[in-house]
């Protein structure tokens, strides 16, 4: 069974702090997939990023970045310097490529980033 | 030009009744998928489709029907609706199951 735990449901900062939004999973898989979606107040689920398990590289994209590491079975994600525009529901979500596996999202944490 | 598409974007019946949501993709993906957002926000997936194979979440009730009536639409159908079933549903897709998805815009369902 999988299991993906985002233990913070809600954070709030001051923009142009720096924040975390932990993610921890659980998989019995070798091969498996990690991703971060973002879910804004307008609603719609928006895709940020994509880690497969043989991929532990951090990544940053602009004010982004992701830290995997396969030791914690851990996922998370920083925002640097935030802005009032990254309020909104972060949800990471973990699949593997079995057959009849389907994908499993975390409880979602809530960001305010406040002006 | 909109990715994933869902008609209509609210829906609000009473109970008991008979229900579509549709949903179509013009990424020219093979995987099709609904998902039902609570209030509290938590994402259940409850189907996952393409042209071999239908994967169905246990945990949803047989009165949730998908219909796919080629590659790029999954409708859902609902049966007898109930009060629990409110909820925002989402439509996504992706080319394979351990792509990134891309989702609709969401139907919000108010059962009265």
């Amino acid at each position: 069974a999988q299991k993906v735990t985002q233990a913070q449901t809600e954070i709030s900062v001051v923009e142009k702090e720096d924040v975390t939004l932990d993610c921890v999973y659980e998989t019995r898989d070798t091969t498996y997939y990690l991703f971060w979606y973002k879910q804004p107040p307008s609603g719609e689920l928006v895709f940020l990023i994509r880690r497969n398990s043989f991929d532990e590289q951090n990544e940053i994209s602009g004010r982004y970045s992701w830290n995997f590491q396969k030791s914690t079975s851990s996922f998370n994600f920083t925002i640097t310097a935030s802005q009032v525009v990254d309020s909104a529901v972060y949800f990471c979500a973990l699949t593997n490529n079995n057959a009849g596996n389907m994908l499993t999202f975390g409880g979602g944490t809530r960001l305010m980033v406040k002006p | 030009d909109t990715a994933v598409s869902q008609t209509p974007k609210y829906l609000v019946t009473q109970m008991g009744n008979d229900k579509s949501i549709k949903c179509e993709q013009n990424l020219g993906h093979d995987t099709m998928y609904w998902y039902k957002q609570d209030s509290k926000k938590f994402l259940k997936i409850m189907f996952s489709y393409n042209n071999k194979e239908l994967i169905i979440n246990e945990t949803v009730p047989n009165r949730f029907s998908p219909k796919s009536p080629d590659k790029a639409h999954l409708n859902l159908h609902i049966n007898s609706l109930e009060l629990g079933d409110s909820a925002v549903y989402f439509c996504a897709s992706s080319q394979v199951r351990r792509d990134e998805q891309f989702f609709g815009p969401g139907t919000r369902l108010t059962v009265l």
